[in-house]
């Protein structure tokens, strides 16, 4: 059975850093590639960034570019988002989420139960 | 950034009846279209891929139609449980891009 467990939210100060984590068991994580989703207070879904099952090639969207990194640990079945200069905007559940097809960026078939980011001073 | 239209914002609909929603892309997705079912306080939950292929263990009840850019997913015959917001996503182009989401409520 798949799982992803997020982890690493907290509340953050303006300015300031923050690295999630996603702990992934169930599929073999270095075939799929990953991604990161967040949904602020009472809005709807927004992709943040992706990577390749290798690690090789990422994605991000605009409004986390230079801000945001995405990376993976194969060894440790683990995805992360290294998150600096967070903004009020930034303010958001977390989630992370499996692409449905091996070496494939479609659709997301399994999400994590998200971890909360809080930017405010 | 192709922008993902989805109409209406809430549908208020009774148990047993049919409901359809809509999604619209501002440029074509081809077949790269999924749907998801968010509940409240739960993670999104995939129904449906490639426009119309039901992930496991989502009901026949669930069906997926359109192509382009105009998109549906239609419900026959509503279930309790499947008061919740639904999301229309592409991933035909970077960056992928979710609808703003449709509410179905309780008649």
């Amino acid at each position: 059975e798949v799982h992803l467990a997020a982890s690493g939210g907290d509340l953050a100060q303006p300015g300031g850093s923050l690295r999630l984590s996603c702990a992934a068991s169930g599929f073999t994580f270095s075939s799929y590639a990953m991604s990161w989703v967040r949904q602020a207070p009472g809005r709807g879904l927004q992709w943040v960034s992706s990577i390749s099952g290798s690690g090789g090639s990422r994605y991000n969207a605009d409004s986390v570019t230079g801000r945001f990194t995405i990376s993976r640990d194969n060894s440790k079945n683990t995805l992360y988002l290294q998150m600096n200069s967070l903004r009020a905007e930034d303010t958001a559940l977390y989630y992370c989420a499996k692409y449905g097809d091996p070496y494939g960026y479609y659709h997301f078939d399994y999400w994590g139960q998200g971890t909360l980011v809080t930017v405010s001073s | 950034e192709i922008v993902m239209t989805q109409s209406p914002a809430t549908l208020s609909v009774s148990p047993g009846e049919r409901v359809i929603f809509s999604c619209r892309a501002s440029h074509g997705v081809n077949n790269n279209l999924a749907w998801y079912q968010q509940k409240f306080g739960q993670a999104p939950r995939l129904l449906l891929s490639g426009v119309s292929t039901r992930a496991t263990g989502v009901p026949a009840r669930f069906s997926g139609s359109g192509s382009g850019t105009e998109f549906t997913l239609t419900i026959s015959s509503l279930q309790s449980e499947d008061f919740a917001v639904y999301y229309c996503q592409q991933y035909n182009n970077w960056p992928r891009t979710f609808g703003q989401g449709t509410k179905l409520e309780i008649k």
